[in-house]
């Protein structure tokens, strides 16, 4: 049973556009919650991470917004730029002693 | 030193062949962990080490045997591994022992298993 889903497994979007990536859970017992950004052949990368007392964290171009009640979590990146081309992964958390939970990735391609 | 670094890049093994890979950071963090990735998968976490102590091993087969020799060194020692076992071999590290940190990935090391 997939606990973080991240359903759409691409998006294209046009450069300076708005890109909206999104992830659903089911465990309410998430408190916790990153965004990694991955290039091919390389690590992911920590984007950005949001706890459950807050509903948006934001840092430069990137804002991530939690809805508790709808256990949805969604990664603004405004403006988009070629460079944001990558695959995103959402990752969740219960408590210190409990791993990431990571969900399947989506891969964002930014046209020019 | 902000990076996690793994050797080698690329590894080519043979079934019947013993391999390691390495990895190390400099950043002082007290835990460090081997993710397995298959491609357009997430990772999946093999080893965690905390505080060079093991403290999570998940159901790996025994062909793969982790080694902490200090708190800035992980090894996987690789035996007789199968096709299966081809994939992006990640290392990482996190600052405390909590499970749920922000971690710090290597580049990996891209494996094939003929």
């Amino acid at each position: 049973d997939q606990q973080v889903k991240q359903n759409s497994p691409s998006l294209s979007v046009q450069e300076g556009r708005i890109s909206i990536l999104n992830c659903d859970y089911t465990n309410s017992m998430f408190d916790y919650f990153l965004w990694y950004k991955k290039y091919p052949a390389e690590g992911p990368t920590f984007l950005i991470s949001i706890s459950s007392i807050k509903d948006k964290n934001e840092d430069g171009r990137f804002t991530v917004f939690l809805n508790k009640s709808a256990k949805h979590l969604s990664l603004h990146i405004v403006p988009s730029q070629p460079g944001d081309s990558a695959v995103y992964f959402c990752a969740a958390s219960a408590n210190s002693n409990y791993q990431l939970i990571w969900g399947a990735g989506t891969k964002l391609i930014i046209k020019p | 030193d902000t990076e996690v670094t793994q050797t080698p890049k690329h590894l080519v093994m043979g079934m019947t062949n013993k391999k390691s890979l390495k990895c190390e950071q400099h950043m002082g963090h007290r835990a460090m962990y081997w993710y397995k990735q298959k491609a357009k998968k997430p990772p999946e976490l093999m080893f965690v080490y905390s505080y060079e102590k093991l403290s999570i091993n998940e159901s790996v087969p025994s062909r793969f045997s982790p080694e902490c020799p200090n708190s800035s060194l992980l090894n996987l020692h690789l035996h007789a591994l199968q096709p299966e076992d081809s994939a992006l071999y990640l290392c990482a590290s996190s600052p405390g022992g909590a499970l749920n940190e922000k971690l710090f990935f290597g580049s990996g090391t891209q494996l094939s298993v003929l």
